[in-house]
């Protein structure tokens, strides 16, 4: 049984462009939550995808968006690249228990 | 969502028993205690998970007193490996999602 996977595992983009990245849940499980995690620092809650909608969301720009599709994988998008946007994204999947789990992350560097 | 306070860092030798202590006086009736391990680089790991009194699995115990103020992650025997982030977490799930909301953690260095 696969665990939270995520993709790609390391990106460097360039400030201004956009990024997406991937993530595919623990089978059986159909909530997806982002997360940001700059060096040194706890993860901070980006947003959380349940049933395919945006259901609750922390306490960053528009910039960054997602989507959750009907298998319940997910994309996070982030647009209009800035230096500080550099860190390692996690994605982590839940059912419907208080369980989540994390995948591996995706390093990104905005240079 | 209840807020958790841990202490920054601890050090320890291999061998020894460590304890890891987390408060959280606002814990709310349906929150669960989590704590999560997190190597450099890498996505938190799942360690322990309870609701009251005591649980226990292959890698840890988690000791949980009567008011659930506070709960105890405890290693057995620690090894170098043992060296890591660990992040105490309290939350539920309710409405159909639920959030996780880290703090700095602990971070645990293991001596030989």
């Amino acid at each position: 049984d696969a665990g939270v996977t995520q993709s790609p595992t390391h990106l460097i983009k360039t400030r201004g462009q956009q990024v997406t990245l991937r993530c595919s849940p623990k089978s059986g499980h159909d909530t997806v939550s982002w997360y940001q995690q700059a060096l040194g620092q706890g993860p901070q809650f980006i947003f959380q995808y349940y049933e395919e909608e945006e259901r609750q969301r922390g306490n960053f720009p528009d910039r960054f968006s997602g989507h959750q599709f009907p298998n319940y994988s997910s994309e996070l998008n982030v647009n209009a690249l800035l230096l500080g946007d550099s860190a390692l994204y996690l994605c982590a999947s839940s059912n419907q228990t208080v369980t989540a789990f994390f995948g591996q992350g995706t390093r990104l560097t905005v240079v | 969502l209840a807020k958790t306070t841990q202490p920054i860092s601890m050090d320890s030798y291999e061998g020894q028993e460590v304890n890891i202590t987390c408060s959280h006086n606002n814990i709310a009736t349906n929150d669960y205690i989590t704590w999560y391990q997190q190597f450099p680089s890498q996505g938190p790991r799942f360690i322990i998970q309870g609701y009251k009194t005591k649980v226990t699995n292959e890698v840890a115990s988690l000791f949980i007193p009567a008011d659930r103020k506070s709960s105890t992650l405890s290693l057995p025997r620690v090894s170098l490996s043992d060296t890591a982030v660990y992040y105490c977490l309290v939350g539920g799930r309710s409405g159909g999602y639920n959030k996780l909301i880290f703090g700095a953690g602990t971070r645990l260095a293991v001596h030989p």
